[in-house]
């Protein structure tokens, strides 16, 4: 079965700092990946998705991630953080064959001023 | 467009209690799936219906959990009798196609705290 570590819990970054979060996976084949972000009374959004071809993905608000197959990861990453990036996030993976997806813990970032 | 709408947003209860979750997924979304995050754990799959037909129920923990889908527009998740294990978020996804992988669009969640 697939599975998907989120490594930090918490991470506070000052505002306009660059942000990388991390995003491991375990499963025998490339996955599709995802990286959600929920703000405070919100649903999850969609950030990004990786299904296949560049492994450099942009997203939506500035963000990017990037699949590296030999690290089993795909880091979220974004050059400046805005106070308003303040929210958790949440790395997930899909399986060909199967609709549901399998979330990390999530991350919660704090942006100080 | 409206997005998938949850209610309530918040339901605290007693222990051996029922509770009934609702979910509107997005207009014509015929992939409804319900997810739930314990407190601390990750958000895990709970169940997936094809319009009105349960596709995948893999994840419902047990039989106090029963899930339904008339007429494959909103859905109904309750909890009989709640336990104390059952507190957390429950989120419903809608997506529009089942073949290959499609987003899958959020609503804000349910937060159920069992007392």
């Amino acid at each position: 079965a697939q599975s998907v570590t989120q490594p930090d819990i918490h991470i506070t970054v000052s505002e306009g700092a660059s942000l990388e979060l991390r995003c491991n996976y375990s499963y025998g084949a490339t996955p599709y990946l995802f990286w959600y972000v929920q703000s405070p009374g919100q649903g999850l959004q969609l950030l990004l998705k990786y299904f296949s071809g560049d492994t450099l993905v942009q997203g939506i608000k500035g963000f990017e991630a990037e699949f590296k197959r030999s690290q089993s990861s795909f880091n979220l990453r974004k050059p400046s953080v805005h106070w308003s990036d303040a929210a958790e996030y949440f790395c997930a993976v899909g399986v060909i064959g199967y609709s549901t997806l399998t979330f990390g813990k999530g991350t919660m970032l704090l942006v100080s001023p | 467009e409206a997005g998938v709408t949850q209610f309530p947003s918040h339901s605290v209860i007693e222990k051996g209690q029922t509770v009934t979750l609702r979910c509107d997924p997005i207009s014509g979304h015929d992939n409804l799936y319900w997810y739930r995050r314990v407190m601390g754990k990750e958000i895990k799959f709970l169940l997936h219906f094809v319009k009105e037909s349960k596709q995948d129920e893999s994840g419902m923990p047990n039989n106090r959990f029963l899930a339904e889908r008339t007429g494959g527009t909103y859905s109904t998740l309750k909890v009989q009798p709640a336990e104390l294990e059952d507190s957390g978020v429950y989120f419903c996804a809608s997506s529009l196609r089942t073949g290959g992988f499609t987003e899958q669009f959020f609503g804000p969640g349910t937060r159920l705290t069992v007392l």
